[in-house]
């Protein structure tokens, strides 16, 4: 059983260019979580996201940053004209379901973005 | 508002001793989630335990043991006789109870930096 497979691992950009990040969840898993740790500091909610639904992006920052989970593929997420300030470990996160009960065992292993 | 509160930012034992790592947990909910978290110097976050807020049983596994404490709200992780494989930084994490905005994720302490020496 794979876990939830994160990709790439470590990714370099520009200033300016764009950063797309990718989580496959686990398999059976329907609802995916977007986090993200900066140097030093816990992880901090970005995203939640069904197939083709945003459930809850109260955590994502209002501008460059975008996620999407289509019907098929991985989820995405997206910083456009990136910025070294989003220098940072992403990580995602998968549930069967939406409940509580359900959340909290399976990260993947991360995206290491590091701008430069 | 969810808060999780890890004081003690790094600590250093020598190999075999035992250290127990705090953590401190606020919510208006009655019913949440407490987890613990290892990551090590590889950067992936591996799940150690979940507790939720109507079972206050202590929990061991191995070398490791909870302490969950509804009337101080602490939920303390105790590493038994360390290791050097022990290193990483530990987080510990609060999930609040229900579907709403802001409750549908992990709200996430600071981290302890657990540096075991040989």
């Amino acid at each position: 059983n794979a876990g939830v497979m994160q990709n790439p691992r470590h990714l370099v950009r520009r200033r300016g260019q764009e950063a797309r990040l990718r989580c496959s969840p686990m398999k059976g898993h329907s609802h995916v979580y977007w986090y993200r740790q900066l140097p030093e500091e816990g992880l901090k909610f970005m995203v939640y996201l069904q197939k083709e639904n945003i459930i809850d992006e109260s955590g994502m920052p209002k501008e460059r940053f975008s996620a999407e989970f289509p019907k098929e593929g991985p989820s995405i997420l997206r910083i456009q004209q990136v910025v070294r300030g989003d220098s940072a470990a992403y990580f995602c996160a998968s549930s069967p379901t939406g409940t509580p009960a359900d959340y909290g065992y399976t990260f993947g292993s991360g995206t290491r973005l590091t701008v430069v | 508002a969810q808060k999780v509160t890890q004081a003690q930012t790094e600590i250093s034992v020598v190999e075999k001793e035992d250290v127990t790592l705090d953590c401190v947990y606020e919510t208006r909910d009655t019913t949440y989630y407490l987890f613990w978290y290892k990551q090590p110097p590889s950067g992936e976050l591996v799940f150690l335990i979940r507790r939720n807020s109507f079972d206050e049983q202590n929990e061991i596994s191995g070398r490791y043991s909870w302490n969950f404490q509804k009337s101080t709200s602490s939920f303390n992780f105790t590493i038994t006789a360390s290791q050097v494989v022990d290193s990483a930084v530990y987080f510990c994490a609060l999930r609040e109870g229900g579907i709403k905005t802001g409750a549908n994720n992990l709200f996430f302490g600071t981290g302890t930096r657990l540096t075991v020496i040989p």
